[in-house]
């Protein structure tokens, strides 16, 4: 099965960098996403990794290591708006593409 | 990116009802999902809806319980059939972008059973 891990809850200061990660177990692993979800609406793209490496998008890189099934969302410049839910999620071939989420972690920016 | 539409945003149902949701994408696209995510808890793939076929349930989901209707490549229903309060949560559509690793979410639907 898919076996997704990452910390249920973080808080960081306005201004900060905050890296939050993801570990993740799965057969068939084809790629991994981040995606933001504030409270009561619905998640959003943030990225996808396939390859072992760093990818920035602005404030936000991402990283991805196969080998070790690890993965991080770093946020640079926190801001009160990045204030969110930050759902890890592996795509991987059960048949057909299947995609499996992990519980989310629960980001609080501070002043 | 597809835009994504779903009716109700919101119910509060009785228990032993039924409710449809609808899902309406502003382009033809193969593959829908439907997703739940329970207070608390992440996004669980109920089952996936491709046009012109029987919709594919994930472990732990029956068709009697969450029917599906995929009439064209637009839209999507998904039927929540004998609720009871367990059945609590966000329920979401979910699109194929125009690139295989792209996924786009409706805005979700809100149930409340009691």
């Amino acid at each position: 099965g898919q076996n997704i891990d990452q910390p249920t809850e973080m808080t960081a200061t306005e201004g900060a960098i905050v890296q939050i990660n993801c570990t993740y177990q799965t057969s068939g692993f084809n790629g991994l996403f981040w995606y933001q979800q504030h409270a009561g609406e619905a998640p959003t793209f943030l990225s996808y990794n396939v390859l072992d490496g760093l990818e920035e998008k602005g404030r936000f890189s991402s990283f991805l290591s196969r080998s070790k099934g690890y993965s991080y969302l770093l946020l640079k410049e926190l801001q009160m708006k990045d204030s969110a839910s930050y759902l890890c999620a592996v795509m991987w071939s059960g048949g057909y593409q299947k995609v499996t989420f992990g519980i989310g972690t629960k980001l609080q920016v501070i002043p | 990116s597809a835009v994504i539409s779903q009716k109700p945003s919101r119910d509060i149902c009785q228990r032993g009802t039924s409710l449809t949701i609808q899902c309406q994408v502003d382009s033809q696209v193969t593959m829908m999902f439907w997703y739940r995510q329970q207070p608390g808890q992440s996004l669980t793939l109920i089952a996936t809806a491709n046009q012109g076929s029987e919709a594919t349930y994930e472990s732990g989901f029956v068709i009697d319980k969450f029917p599906i209707s995929r009439p064209n490549l637009t839209f999507s229903t998904l039927t929540v059939s004998n609720m009871s309060p367990e059945d609590s949560s966000i329920y979401l559509c979910s699109v194929e972008g125009s690139a295989a690793y792209e996924q786009y979410f409706g805005p979700g639907t809100r149930l409340t059973v009691t």
